[in-house]
């Protein structure tokens, strides 16, 4: 079965800009989180979603914001970009409910310049 | 809040050696996740322990899990080159809202001849 997409895979932007990456899970499954990884924090948790709502979220600014379509299908969005947000950023999905493993996306890997 | 710390954070081994790795977490939970990143690579599922006691074996790979000591363990038996990566734990807190993986900041391992 297909596995968790990401698109797209590759993104340079230029600080200011906004940017927008999207995120397909597996069929069946409901809930997509989002995580951003770095060499000096590791992964963080960003938010997740379940049947369209935003369930959890980490500790991030208002700047990074995401939403997820009745077909599960999520994206986030950062406005106003910052050098400090250049990262791997990784979308897992799960099935919900009670079973909690996550599968990962190949990752959107964002630089600012 | 839950944290889960993994140590060391890398770890030369000399192939064909046997090396245990350890990741604690702070809170109760009992569902713990094991995953394989390689350079620039996503992550890979490769244990889910559901339960105390829980063992899993895969190849030269086997986790365990103590919830009690709120520990669990990834021994590695006669290590070889294909064993360099970066292994995560994550475990799980179901606490409401807030339910949500939370990882450790990983463990590289770099395998030696």
């Amino acid at each position: 079965k297909a596995g968790v997409t990401q698109t797209p895979r590759y993104l340079i932007k230029t600080r200011g800009q906004q940017v927008t990456l999207s995120c397909s899970p597996i069929s069946g499954h409901r809930s997509v989180s989002w995580y951003q990884q770095t060499p000096g924090q590791g992964l963080q948790f960003l938010f997740e979603y379940f049947s369209e709502t935003q369930r959890n979220k980490g500790n991030f600014p208002g700047r990074f914001s995401g939403r997820q379509f009745s077909n599960s299908r999520s994206e986030m969005n950062v406005s106003t970009l910052e050098l400090g947000d250049s990262a791997l950023y990784l979308c897992a999905s799960t099935r919900g409910g009670t079973d909690t493993e996550a599968f990962f996306g190949q990752g959107t890997r964002l630089t600012v310049v | 809040e839950l944290k889960v710390e993994q140590n060391p954070l890398f770890l030369s081994m000399q192939e064909g050696k046997n090396y245990t790795i350890y990741c604690n977490y702070s809170t109760t939970s009992d569902r713990l996740y094991w995953y394989r990143q390689d350079p620039g690579k996503s992550l890979e599922s490769l244990f889910v322990l559901l339960s105390n006691g829980a063992v899993k074996q895969e190849g030269r790979l086997m986790a365990s899990l103590d919830t009690k000591a709120r520990l669990s363990t990834l021994h590695i038996t006669a290590a070889v080159h294909d064993l360099s990566a970066t292994y995560f734990c994550a475990a799980f807190s179901f606490t409401g809202a807030n339910s949500k993986l939370t990882f450790g900041k990983g463990i590289t391992l770099s395998v030696r001849p």
